[in-house]
């Protein structure tokens, strides 16, 4: 079954870090970019972050660059968000999407992961 | 950043209507505007790409058009199965911004 899988979400206070995992089945995960994009409550979609397939270009919005880094395990078909120093404002449900074709460009979206950032 | 729009912001309709949902980026993009269904709970999903291009899978009564800054999906043939949230998104360059949404409902 084609599917991206997100996990790691949960309740954290201001300040602290959090990573998301996602790992990938039932396609050659080396051979795409993958992106982060997150949807906070009551708002549109905000792309967070991309990766290219062998890791050599990583792209950030300006709202988490510096405090979030992107990374990838090929092997473990997996692809990672790690997030330091969150804030109220980082609270959303964090997807992670498969890449038609190199960068911004979503075409297979896991169901998502809940972080709360809350004191 | 370009700033995307989107309009109405929700509406109310019959199966079977035709329906039509607008976005507007705030400079050129080309045909870098794509088109996604969401519904609660669910991973969202993209319907149409570069503009024009419906994403295998998805049904033939959604289409898509426009160029530039002026973008239009439409529904031919409203379906149960159709009532979501509906976002663009620019992929012209990042950050790959999306409009704010248009809730489609049950008349």
């Amino acid at each position: 079954q084609v599917q991206v899988v997100e996990s790691g979400g949960g309740l954290v206070k201001p300040g602290e870090s959090l990573r998301l995992s996602c790992v990938a089945s039932g396609f050659i995960f080396s051979d795409y970019y993958m992106n982060w994009i997150r949807q906070a409550p009551g708002k549109g979609p905000e792309w967070l972050s991309f990766i290219s397939s062998g890791s050599t270009t990583t792209v950030y919005a300006d709202s988490v660059r510096g405090r979030f880094t992107i990374s990838r395990d090929n092997d473990k078909q997996s692809v990672y968000l790690q997030m330091n120093n969150l804030r109220v404002e980082d609270t959303a449900v964090y997807y992670c999407a498969r890449d038609l074709t190199t960068g911004g460009l979503a075409d297979l979206w896991g169901q998502g992961t809940v972080v709360t950032v809350s004191s | 950043d370009i700033q995307m729009t989107q309009s109405p912001s929700s509406l109310s309709a019959f199966v079977g209507d035709r329906v039509t949902i607008t976005c507007r980026a705030s400079q050129n993009i080309g045909i870098y505007l794509n088109w996604f269904q969401h519904k609660p709970g669910k991973a969202p999903r993209l319907l149409i790409h570069g503009a024009t291009s419906l994403q295998s899978g998805v049904p033939s009564r959604f289409s898509g058009s426009g160029s530039g800054t002026d973008f239009t999906l439409t529904i031919s043939s409203l379906q149960p199965d159709d009532f979501a949230t509906y976002y663009c998104q620019q992929s012209n360059n990042p950050p790959f911004t999306f409009g704010p949404g248009a809730k489609v409902d049950i008349k």
